[in-house]
């Protein structure tokens, strides 16, 4: 079965460190996304890649960082600079002749 | 400064009526249009899309109008279901971008 898969569902991070979120799809898709959703607001782009080993800021990269080492693998990191990094993350991959989304399941992030 | 705009955070519809859920942009530049549904803690599940090339499309209960001049879509439901009751996205992109820009989401009670 083909899908996205993030990992942790949720994460706790106390201030200062940084945490990685995993995200792995098995759909062959060459565009991979990260969104984050905070209460009351759409989903905010904060990074994305079109192809392997290239990736570009969304509207909100400040604070995080990503890679595109494989085509299957997109992980996040939240770094200590992101000063609010207490959110819901979705992952998103794109491919094929579809022009939507496919989304995980999302990462629930507290600071604790 | 919003491009994408969904203007009612709640609507109560009763089981077998139609729910009306509306979203304007801003940008004259966007060419692809998504509804996306999404329950609390998950990720968001793909609905219906429309092209600019079109001002329809319809996927049996769920029916999007486009009206470019207005800019303006809408997503019909008919008949509602209890099972309908989600938070629903409109999302739009800029031709072969594939850049979505969500709204801020209408929160969609379908009431037994």
């Amino acid at each position: 079965d083909g899908g996205i898969t993030q990992s942790p569902k949720y994460l706790f991070r106390k201030e200062g460190q940084n945490v990685t979120l995993s995200c792995e799809q098995n759909l062959n898709h060459d565009a991979m996304y990260w969104y984050r959703q905070d209460p009351g607001q759409g989903l905010r782009l904060i990074y994305y890649s079109q192809i392997v080993n290239d990736f570009q800021k969304g509207d909100i990269a400040e604070g995080y960082s990503v890679s595109r080492e494989k085509k299957e693998s997109f992980p996040l990191t939240v770094t200590s600079a992101q000063k609010n990094p207490t959110a819901f993350y979705l992952c998103a991959s794109r491919g094929g002749v579809s022009y939507g989304y496919t989304f995980g399941s999302g990462t629930r992030l507290t600071v604790v | 400064d919003q491009q994408v705009k969904q203007n009612s955070p709640s609507l109560s519809v009763q089981e077998g009526r139609i729910s009306i859920l509306n979203c304007d942009y801003t940008n004259s530049m966007f060419d692809y249009f998504l509804w996306y549904k999404k329950y609390p803690a998950e990720g968001p599940t793909f609905l219906i899309s429309i092209s600019s090339i079109k001002d329809k499309n319809e996927d049996g209960r769920f029916t999007v109008f486009l009206n470019k001049s207005a800019k303006h879509l809408s997503l019909h439901i008919v008949p509602s279901q209890p099972g309908d009751s989600a938070v629903y996205f409109c999302a739009a992109s800029p031709s072969e971008t594939y850049k979505y820009i969500f709204g801020t989401g209408t929160r969609l009670k379908v009431l037994a």
